[in-house]
């Protein structure tokens, strides 16, 4: 969904190294996710923030921290990235009331590599 | 602890046939979905039913919601080439919060 844009699309990154992959939408929602997306396991969720001052730990938190500096901005941290965070990484957004709350719109993906 | 599992994990089928998808999930939920991954990308949003629904169809897609059984079916009839993609269930089980819990996927090959 082109309302949803994730930078930088393709990273590698070294053992030990602080990154920070960042997620903008123009869909106007409050919801915003982040996932990571390992082979054969479909997608974990990291962390997950409702509005600015609500931020949600997923499934799957240990190793990351999240940042949300505006309603359209949503950035996932790696403090000291490893090997095992490798993986492709959505960001997705969903509205906050109505119908549409329960619909899920995704990035085109951000794929880390830690060497 | 993944919520749904998919089965099969891959299908490969010609141009023509009908593709069934299968999810199974473990606790109650307040919806079911089903997302569509082009291969590298992101997921897309196919179609939603309510617990208190039983099927669904938008277009080639029919689905159906067996609460008792705790499972889903994905079925896309007269499957085209650009079907191919790895196809994910979704469940809502929370009351408001619009988390989803995924299932590992069934990658579908249509061939040509």
């Amino acid at each position: 969904d082109a309302d949803v844009t994730q930078t930088p699309r393709n990273r590698i990154t070294k053992t030990g190294k602080r990154i920070m992959l960042e997620c903008s939408q123009t869909k106007g929602h409050d919801r915003m996710y982040w996932y990571r997306q390992d082979p054969g396991l479909g997608l974990r969720l990291i962390y997950y923030s409702f509005d600015v001052k609500d931020i949600n730990k997923g499934e799957i938190s240990d190793g990351y921290s999240v940042s949300r500096q505006a309603q359209a901005k949503f950035s996932l941290s790696l403090e000291s990235a490893i090997p095992n965070q490798t993986a492709l990484y959505f960001c997705a957004t969903s509205d906050l009331a109505g119908e549409g709350r329960w619909t899920q719109y995704f990035g085109p993906g951000t794929r880390l590599l830690v060497l | 602890s993944q919520q749904g599992e998919e089965d099969p994990q891959a299908l490969s089928i010609q141009e023509g046939e009908n593709a069934t998808m299968n999810c199974s999930y473990k606790t109650s939920i307040n919806n079911l979905q089903w997302y569509r991954q082009n291969s590298g990308r992101g997921l897309v949003h196919l179609i939603l039913i309510r617990s208190n629904e039983r099927e669904k169809h938008s277009g080639r897609l029919r689905v159906t919601l067996d609460t008792s059984k705790k499972s889903s079916s994905l079925l896309i009839t007269a499957s085209r080439a650009a079907d191919t993609a790895s196809y994910f269930c979704a469940t809502d089980n929370s009351s408001n919060t619009g988390k989803l819990i995924f299932g590992q996927g069934t990658t579908l090959q249509v061939k040509p």
